[in-house]
C-alpha cells in the first residue's frame, strides 16, 4: 500500500527552464509534506516543506504547492540549474503521537536531469 | 553546526552474522529516526527514538532493534543477517518534538550481506 506516489520516475529539463515534480498521496491524515534531494552515496537533503494549512510555500528557486482536495503536491524549481540534477523525494507525516512519531512516508523518487 | 554522522559508512557481512550501526544526531536534536533504503522498497521507516525511548516502530521483524543513549546518540542492530538486509541504512535527527518537523539525514551506512 503505497501511500505516497511519485508517478514519474524521471524528468529531463533544459537549464534555465522550470522543473515541475509531482507527488500524490492517499492518506488523508497526512498534514505535513516535505521535499528532499538526494545525490548518490549521500543522505537526503531537506529542501522545503509545507503544512496542510497552506497551499503554497516558497524558498528561493523552490516553490511547493499543495492541493488538499486532490491530495496532490508539486515542487517547482525556477530556473533549473545543472547542479539540481539529483533524485527528488516527496515525504509526508501524519500529525504527532502514536504511530506518527518520527515517521516520514516517502515516495519512490523522481530522477531530475537538467541539461546545460 | 556539524551534521548527522553515521559510522561505519560501508560494511560487508555474511548471512547469519549481526551488525551494529551508529548515528550521532545534530547537537541539540533529541529525536532520531532510522530508515532502510532498497531499490525495490524505497525508503522505509524502521523506528524512532526520543529521550532514550522508542516511540514508534515500522513494519520490520524483531531482528531489527535499536537504542538511544542519554547524549541522543543512537545505534541500530540487525541480528541473524539475511541477504535481503543489504541496503542503505539512514539515520535522521529532528530538533522539535511533535509534528511539523524537518528531519536531517546522515550520509548512511551501506550494508552488504553476502
Amino acid at each position: 500500500d503505497q501511500q505516497v506516489k511519485q508517478n514519474s520516475p524521471s524528468l529531463s529539463v533544459q537549464e534555465g527552464r522550470i522543473s515541475i515534480l509531482n507527488c500524490d498521496y492517499t492518506n488523508s491524515m497526512f498534514d505535513y509534506f516535505l521535499w528532499y534531494k538526494k545525490y548518490p552515496a549521500e543522505g537526503p537533503t531537506f529542501l522545503i516543506s509545507i503544512s496542510s494549512i497552506k497551499d503554497k510555500n516558497e524558498d528561493g528557486r523552490f516553490t511547493v504547492f499543495l492541493n488538499k482536495s486532490a491530495k496532490h503536491l508539486s515542487l517547482h524549481i525556477v530556473p533549473s540549474q545543472p547542479g539540481d540534477s539529483a533524485v527528488y523525494f516527496c515525504a509526508a507525516s501524519a500529525g504527532a503521537g502514536g504511530t506518527s512519531y518520527g515517521k516520514l512516508t516517502f515516495g519512490q523518487g523522481t530522477i531530475l536531469t537538467v541539461h546545460p | 553546526k556539524a551534521g548527522v554522522t553515521q559510522t561505519p559508512r560501508y560494511l560487508i557481512k555474511t548471512r547469519g552474522q549481526q551488525v551494529t550501526l551508529s548515528c550521532s544526531p545534530i547537537s541539540g536534536h533529541r529525536s532520531v529516526s532510522w530508515y532502510q533504503q532498497t531499490p525495490g522498497q524505497g525508503l522505509q521507516f524502521l523506528f524512532e527514538y526520543f529521550s532514550e525511548t522508542q516511540r514508534n516502530k515500522g513494519n520490520f521483524p524483531g531482528r531489527f532493534s535499536g537504542r538511544q543513549f542519554s547524549n541522543s546518540r543512537s545505534e541500530m542492530n540487525v541480528s541473524t543477517l539475511e541477504l535481503g538486509d543489504s541496503a542503505l541504512y539512514l539515520c535522521a535527527s529532528s530538533y522539535r518534538d511533535g509534528n511539523y518537523n524537518e528531519q536531517f539525514f546522515g550520509p548512511g551506512t551501506r550494508l552488504t550481506v553476502l
